[in-house]
C-alpha cells in the first residue's frame, strides 16, 4: 500500500535555530509534495508545493528563505525550519499526492511536531 | 478563492447513531473533493474522494456524495462507533498539477459515547 513516512515525528529546538524534517514516499511514487503545517488549534496552512521538475510554490506569507525545500526524486523530500521561533510551531505534515492514478488521492504523512523552546 | 466550510466544530452521538458531518465548498468548475480522519497523533488519513458531479465516495461505512448544485459533500455514516471518535476534515483540491494543493475545512471532532 501506499505510506508515507516523515522524520522525525517530534522535535525540540532552542529559538532562533534550525531544524530539518523529512519525507519519504513508499510504495508509490509522488509526482507531487505539499508540505503543510497544523497550528495548535488545529487549521492547516499550505507551506508549498513542490513538483519533480518544477519549481517549488510558496504560499503568502511562506517563503523559501524560511522553509527551503528539497525534491530530488518522486520519493522523497525535506524541509528545513530556519531561524524557528516559538510562531512557527505545530504539526509538520507532507502530503504526496501517487502518480500511478488518475484524479488521485492525497497520502499523509503522520507529521513532524515541532515545539520552539 | 476556494474554500471549504464545515458548519459543526463538534458532534457527540451515542453508539449506532445516525451521523451528518456538513460540507459546503466554494470553487469554480469540478474540484475534487475529499474527506480525512485525523487521530489524536497521527495525520490525516485519506477516507474516500469524489471528483464530479453524484458521484458517491466511501470507505469504512461513511459515504458522501459530490452535489455541485448546492456545493456539498456532506459525510454521512448510519451506524456510529466508538473507535470512529476523531476530528473529520474535508477537503478540496485543484485538478491537474494543482491536486497536491489542498484546502481544508476547519474540521469537525465527532465524540462517540459507549
Amino acid at each position: 500500500g501506499a505510506l508515507v513516512y516523515q522524520y522525525p515525528r517530534r522535535t525540540i529546538c532552542k529559538s532562533g535555530t534550525s531544524m530539518r524534517m523529512e519525507c519519504q514516499a513508499v510504495g508509490f511514487q509522488a509526482t507531487s509534495v505539499a508540505w503543510y503545517r497544523q497550528s495548535p488549534q488545529k487549521t492547516f496552512e499550505l507551506i508549498a508545493l513542490s513538483t519533480v521538475n518544477s519549481a517549488i510554490k510558496y504560499e503568502q506569507n511562506f517563503t523559501q528563505e524560511k522553509f527551503p525545500i528539497s525534491h530530488p526524486n518522486l520519493s522523497f523530500s525535506s524541509m528545513t525550519v530556519l531561524n524557528a521561533y516559538l510562531e512557527d510551531r505545530g504539526l509538520y505534515l507532507c502530503g504526496a499526492r501517487a502518480r500511478d492514478r488518475s484524479n488521485t488521492e492525497v497520502f499523509f504523512g503522520k507529521g513532524t511536531r515541532l515545539t520552539v523552546v | 478563492g476556494d474554500s471549504v466550510t464545515q458548519t459543526e466544530g463538534q458532534v457527540a452521538l451515542s453508539e449506532e447513531d445516525f451521523l451528518t458531518i456538513h460540507c459546503n465548498y466554494s470553487a469554480s468548475g469540478y474540484p475534487a473533493l475529499f474527506w480525512y480522519v485525523q487521530y489524536p497523533g497521527e495525520g490525516p488519513q485519506f477516507l474516500f474522494r469524489a471528483s464530479r458531479d453524484k458521484e458517491k465516495g466511501s470507505s469504512r461505512g461513511f459515504e458522501a456524495t459530490y452535489d455541485k448544485g448546492t456545493t456539498s459533500f456532506h459525510l454521512r455514516k448510519a451506524s456510529v462507533q466508538e473507535s470512529d471518535s476523531a476530528v473529520y476534515y474535508c477537503a478540496l483540491g485543484g485538478r491537474g498539477s494543482a491536486l497536491g494543493r489542498l484546502h481544508f475545512g476547519a474540521g469537525t471532532q465527532l465524540i462517540v459515547i459507549p
